[in-house]
């Protein structure tokens, strides 16, 4: 089974840009999680999803950032425009279900905002 | 207010010794705490778990003790290896049907041949 993919897998970006990040979840997961890491401030939640349904949009990155799921298999994560504290690594996580405790995580994209 | 707190944040052991990572945590609904190796360049992996009603669990070399009274927990590495050096991340959910895991912000372990 392919695990959580996550293009691209590096992005540099100059301020004010849009970008777009991608994840395909485990096939047949149903949660899909957006992470934010950097070593500051370690494991941040930016959006969650129960069967495509938006259940938590990331509070403070509520502004710039916004994560859709288009359908079961595919979710992005916009960022608009980007500011060069926006860089850290995004990782994408999906579980099975609501009972499933389990996250699995992709490799994630650096993103660099100069 | 950070609910999950580990330390050290970094640690350095030698080859062959028991290296031990220590969490504790605020939230009495917590009931179940993975612990997630990451290696560099890749994402989190889940290692080991354990949930509140037990206070031992053991997978090889890895064992996690819970003291639920005190609101701790630690996972111990025995046998150290070389390759066990990563980051290590202590995690807690509620169980209150929130899927939201809880990360802690890491400790750093570097295994010395």
């Amino acid at each position: 089974d392919a695990g959580v993919t996550q293009t691209p897998r590096h992005e540099v970006a100059e301020k004010g840009q849009t970008i777009i990040l991608k994840c395909e979840p485990v096939s047949g997961h149903n949660d899909l999680f957006w992470y934010r890491q950097t070593k500051i401030q370690g494991l941040e939640l930016l959006s969650y999803f129960r069967s495509k349904s938006l259940m938590e949009d990331g509070g403070a990155f509520k502004d710039r950032f916004k994560a859709e799921m288009l359908n079961s298999s595919f979710s992005t994560l916009k960022i608009q425009p980007t500011e060069p504290k926006d860089s850290a690594v995004y990782l994408c996580a999906s579980s099975l279900s609501s009972n499933s405790y389990e996250q699995y995580f992709g490799p994630g994209t650096r993103l660099t905002v100069l | 207010q950070q609910q999950v707190r580990q330390s050290p944040q970094s640690l350095t052991v030698w080859e062959g010794e028991t290296a031990i990572l220590n969490c504790s945590y605020e939230n009495s609904a917590f009931d179940y705490f993975p612990w997630y190796q990451q290696f560099p360049g890749e994402g989190p992996a889940l290692l080991i778990s354990i949930l509140s009603v037990s206070d031992k669990k053991e997978d090889g070399r890895f064992t996690i003790f819970f003291n639920k009274r005190e609101k701790k927990l630690s996972l111990h590495i025995a046998d150290s290896q070389p390759g066990d050096s990563a980051t290590y991340f202590c995690a807690a959910r509620a169980n209150y049907g929130n899927e939201k895991i809880t990360f802690g912000a890491g400790t750093k372990l570097t295994i010395k041949p």
